[in-house]
């Protein structure tokens, strides 16, 4: 079964503070993508990544950065965290090729409250 | 303006009632249609996918695109309290991510 999985659920953090935000999947999806999701807005693209080393800025990219050192693991980081910056998290994998839908297969989330 | 608008809600119906959710968009790059369903403290899931203009259905639920008015709806037949989640739609350029509506929250009475 398709996996993708956040390390954490819920995290609360003070401003100023370094957060790491970590995904794995399963499946050998090349491209792996961070959206953020607020009320009333959706979700918006943060970072994407094509392949190992690979990103490229996504709609909001200000205050994040992201790491893609091994194909299955993607992470986004907050250099120093902001109260602006508290929102679900998701994280999101799907094949090069689109595979046969272009579905983009989602993690649970992780909802970030920065102090 | 946005590029995907789509009404927040929360959208109430009685269990049975017919469900129609919208999107419009502005892009005329989008050629993949998706929605999306997704429940309190989950990831979004994809529901329906279609890529032409017209009719896609599966069991209870109809996927429609009219990408000459640029609009996309979802309706949901005999609508049941396990319906109750937000509904995402979704567009994609083919050549990028996917572009997401504000989703609309959808909660079905028993």
């Amino acid at each position: 079964d398709v996996k993708v999985t956040q390390s954490s659920r819920y995290l609360v953090k003070r401003t100023g503070e370094k957060v790491f935000l970590e995904c794995v999947q399963d499946m050998d999806h090349e491209n792996m993508f961070w959206y953020r999701q607020d009320p009333g807005l959706g979700l918006r693209l943060i970072y994407f990544s094509y392949d190992v080393k690979m990103k490229e800025k996504g709609d909001i990219p200000e205050g994040y950065s992201v790491s893609r050192e091994k194909k299955e693991r993607f992470s986004l980081i907050l250099e120093s965290a902001s109260t602006n910056q508290t929102s679900m998290y998701l994280c999101a994998s799907r094949p090069l090729n689109r595979g046969n839908t272009g579905e983009l297969f989602f993690g649970e989330g992780s909802r970030l409250t920065v102090l | 303006q946005k590029e995907v608008e789509q009404d927040p809600g929360p959208l109430s119906v009685p269990e049975g009632a017919i469900v129609s959710l919208n999107c419009t968009y502005s892009n005329s790059a989008f050629q993949y249609f998706m929605w999306y369903r997704q429940y309190s403290r989950k990831g979004p899931e994809l529901l329906m996918y279609t890529y032409s203009s017209g009719n896609k259905e599966d069991g209870r639920f109809t996927a429609q695109v009219d990408k000459s008015s640029k609009y996309i709806s979802l309706f949901i037949r005999d609508s049941q309290p396990s319906d109750s989640a937000t509904y995402l739609c979704a567009l994609d350029t083919g050549r990028r991510a996917l572009t997401f509506g504000s989703g609309t929250r959808l909660q079905v009475q028993p």
